[in-house]
């Protein structure tokens, strides 16, 4: 069975500082590795995600992510985070069989002050 | 071109009431899946829907239950509605004849359902 940890479940940070945003998963297959961000009473929005390849990824509003095959990790980094990016960001994996079914972690709330 | 629409938005039943949910997907998709949002949590899958039928299903009861229509568009049913059924019940559309490596899973607003 797959499993998501997110390490933190909240994370504040002042304006224009580095985040990062940590996710272990547990598979015992090769998986699909997704970051979607949820605004407060909004769905959810691809980040980015990693399918193969170059291990570290872009996604949209500068963030980026890196695959860790070793340490089964996928953390999620902004080297300068804006007030809009408070938001809580769910780490997702996927088995290349399944689909498209999702396996979400808890969540992380990040919360941008001034 | 529309994204996954959702509706109604929010509705609030009663225990043991019925509740049915409406999703049509992505122009160019063919699968539906569900999830319930509780509150504080992450999103959990309760079905998938390809070609009309259940193609996969999370850890939920019998009263949860879909419906996929010619048109792709989907349908969530729950009966004998609970207190804990309070949630965000998202929709999630994809497509399989891209395949997995270059489809990318978008998803609608949701329906926050409130059962009292």
């Amino acid at each position: 069975a797959q499993s998501v940890t997110q390490l933190d479940s909240q994370v504040p940070v002042f304006e224009e500082a580095p985040v990062e945003l940590r996710c272990n998963y547990s598979s015992s297959v090769s998986v699909y590795l997704f970051w979607y961000v949820q605004y407060p009473n909004q769905g959810l929005q691809l980040l980015l995600k990693y399918l193969s390849g170059s291990t570290l990824v872009k996604g949209i509003n500068g963030f980026e992510a890196e695959f860790n095959k070793s340490q089964t990790s996928f953390h999620l980094r902004k080297p300068s985070v804006h007030i809009s990016d408070t938001a809580e960001y769910f780490c997702a994996v996927s088995d290349l069989n399944q689909g498209g079914k999702l396996i979400f972690g808890q969540g992380t709330e990040l919360s941008v002050k001034p | 071109d529309a994204g996954v629409t959702q509706s109604p938005t929010h509705l609030i039943k009663t225990r043991g009431q019925q509740v049915t949910l409406r999703c049509s997907p992505k122009s160019g998709h063919d699968t539906v899946s569900w999830y319930q949002q509780a509150l504080g949590q992450g999103p959990q899958f309760i079905f998938q829907y390809y070609e009309e039928e259940e193609r996969q299903r999370g850890n939920f009861p019998d009263r949860f239950s879909g419906h996929q229509f010619p048109n792709y568009s989907s349908e969530l049913n729950v009966n004998a509605l609970l207190l804990g059924d309070s949630a965000l019940y998202l929709c999630a559309s994809s497509s399989r004849i891209r395949g997995p490596s270059g489809n990318t899973i978008y998803f609608g607003e949701g329906s926050w359902l409130t059962v009292v």
